[in-house]
C-alpha cells in the first residue's frame, strides 16, 4: 500500500499570503496524484489531477507540481474562501486508493 | 450539471445493516466507474470501494471487505452500498464520487453506528 504523508498538518496564514503544501509518497506514483479541497459540510472539490493539471473551473492561483514521490500544491495568493483542508490522493498501482492525512489552511 | 445525491444514512446499532444510495444526474452514468469514500468524525478521507461502469470489476478497502457490497443500476442512474455487520468505527459521512479522478462528489450522508 502506498502511503501519502502531507506536511505541515496545519498552516496558519493570512489572506494574500502564498501557501505551499507538501505531499510525499512512500513509493513512486509517477504523476498519478490529485489534490482536493474540503470545507465542513461541503463536498470535496477536485483542484489538481495528474500532479499539475488544473481541474475544470479551478482558479489559476492553484497550481500543482512534482512527480515520483514529492509533490507540492501552491496557492499563490490566499483568498478568504481558500481556508479549508487539502488532501492529496494517488491512483497508481491501486487498490487501495489512498489519501494523505490532510493539511488544514487556517487564518 | 453533474449532481450526485447520497441518501440512506442514519443511526444503526452495532451489527446492524444499512443500504446507502447515490442518485446521479447530468452525465452518462453508465460510462463511468464510481467510488465510495468516507470521513469519520475528526478524521481524513478514506476510500471504501469502487466499481467499474459495467460492474465487471469491484474493489474494497480491507476495512470493509466481506461486510460491504457495492453495486449499481445503470438503468436507474444509481449507485449503492450495502453495509452489513456494522461497527462503531464505520461511523462516518459517506460520499459517492465519479471515478477516474474523483472529479464530482456528493455532499454525503451520515452513518452513525451506536447502541
Amino acid at each position: 500500500e502506498i502511503v501519502l504523508t502531507q506536511s505541515p498538518a496545519t498552516l496558519s496564514l493570512s489572506p494574500g499570503d502564498r501557501a505551499t503544501l507538501s505531499c510525499r509518497a512512500s513509493q513512486s506514483v509517477g504523476t498519478y496524484l490529485a489534490w482536493y479541497q474540503h470545507k465542513p459540510g461541503q463536498a470535496p472539490r477536485l483542484l489538481i489531477y495528474d500532479a499539475s493539471t488544473g481541474a475544470t473551473g479551478i482558479p489559476a492561483r492553484f497550481s500543482g507540481s512534482g512527480s515520483g514521490t514529492d509533490f507540492t500544491l501552491t496557492i499563490s495568493s490566499l483568498e478568504p474562501e481558500d481556508f479549508a483542508v487539502y488532501y492529496c490522493q494517488h491512483r497508481s498501482n491501486w487498490p487501495p486508493l489512498t489519501f494523505g492525512g490532510g493539511t488544514r489552511v487556517e487564518v | 450539471e453533474v449532481q450526485l445525491v447520497e441518501s440512506g444514512g442514519g443511526l444503526v446499532q452495532p451489527g446492524g445493516s444499512l443500504r446507502l444510495s447515490c442518485a446521479a444526474s447530468g452525465f452518462t452514468f453508465s460510462t463511468y466507474s464510481m467510488t465510495w469514500v468516507r470521513q469519520a468524525p475528526g478524521k481524513g478521507l478514506e476510500w471504501v470501494s469502487s466499481i467499474t461502469d459495467d460492474s465487471s470489476t469491484i474493489h474494497y478497502a480491507d476495512s470493509v471487505k466481506g461486510r460491504f457490497t457495492i453495486s449499481r443500476d445503470n438503468a436507474e442512474n444509481s449507485l449503492y452500498l450495502q453495509m452489513n455487520s456494522l461497527r462503531a468505527e464505520d461511523t462516518a459521512v459517506y460520499y459517492c464520487a465519479r471515478h477516474g479522478w474523483l472529479d464530482y462528489w456528493g455532499r454525503g450522508t451520515l452513518v452513525t453506528v451506536s447502541s
